[in-house]
């Protein structure tokens, strides 16, 4: 089954706006991780927060994590064309072999 | 590095029809999976290989086969194609396990189609 719930399901944004995405997952988890998907194409790991970790921040991606609700946000800044793309959160458990992904979120960033 | 590589790109198969979707990576990662796409259902673990020689069962395992003889590569077997196997299929590989905090990296996909 399915750990992670991205929310929303889609979201449209003007370029220069700002973009948050939700994840919601339901057991304990060692690290969540955020991907990027663009059309037709693989996955590409973008940041990884840890457990014991509450902010993470790479370039224009700020990333928390609250274990307490079980939840974390990506939030993209000054968003552009080229962040158009679908993005999935993803968890592991501690002792896990498996990473499970959520339904992800379909960004689109309108110039 | 090629990183992650997998062919065929694109396949479409009859039903009852068996195939081997490959999956090879140039990094010395010891864990490989497979996942299935799904419009609107995300990415579901098919199969799972922590090194040569061990593999393990994911989410969906049913109806396919894979074996892992080298580091490099990690075949994914559809033993007889049903429509309900239709789906994008990534081959992915990291270091060591997930929750060692290393991140994935993902192929490019094989979009197959069952008739």
């Amino acid at each position: 089954s399915q750990q992670g719930e991205e929310d929303p399901q889609a979201l449209s944004i003007q370029e220069g706006e700002n973009a948050t995405m939700n994840c919601s997952y339901k057991t304990s988890i060692n690290n969540l991780q955020w991907y990027r998907q663009n059309s037709g194409r693989g996955l590409v790991h973008l940041i990884l927060i840890r457990s014991n970790e509450r902010e993470k921040h790479s370039g224009r991606l700020r990333v928390t994590l609250d274990t307490s609700k079980k939840s974390s946000s990506l939030l993209i800044t000054a968003s552009r064309a080229a962040d158009t793309a679908s993005y999935f959160c993803a968890t592991s458990g501690a002792g896990s072999y498996q990473l499970t992904f959520g339904k992800g979120t379909k960004l689109s960033v309108i110039p | 590095n090629a990183g992650v590589t997998q062919t065929p790109k694109f396949q479409v198969l009859k039903t009852g029809q068996s195939m081997t979707l490959q999956c090879a990576q140039d990094m010395n990662h010891e864990y490989m999976s497979w996942y299935r796409q799904d419009p609107g259902m995300g990415l579901r673990l098919i199969h799972y290989s922590v090194g040569a020689g061990i593999t393990d069962q994911g989410e969906v395992p049913n109806g396919y086969n894979v074996s892992r003889s080298t580091t490099e590569d990690f075949p994914l077997r559809l033993l007889s194609a049903a429509p309900s196997q239709t789906s994008v299929y990534f081959c992915a590989s990291s270091l060591v396990l997930p929750d060692s905090n290393q991140p994935q990296h993902f192929g490019d996909g094989t979009r197959l189609s069952i008739l």
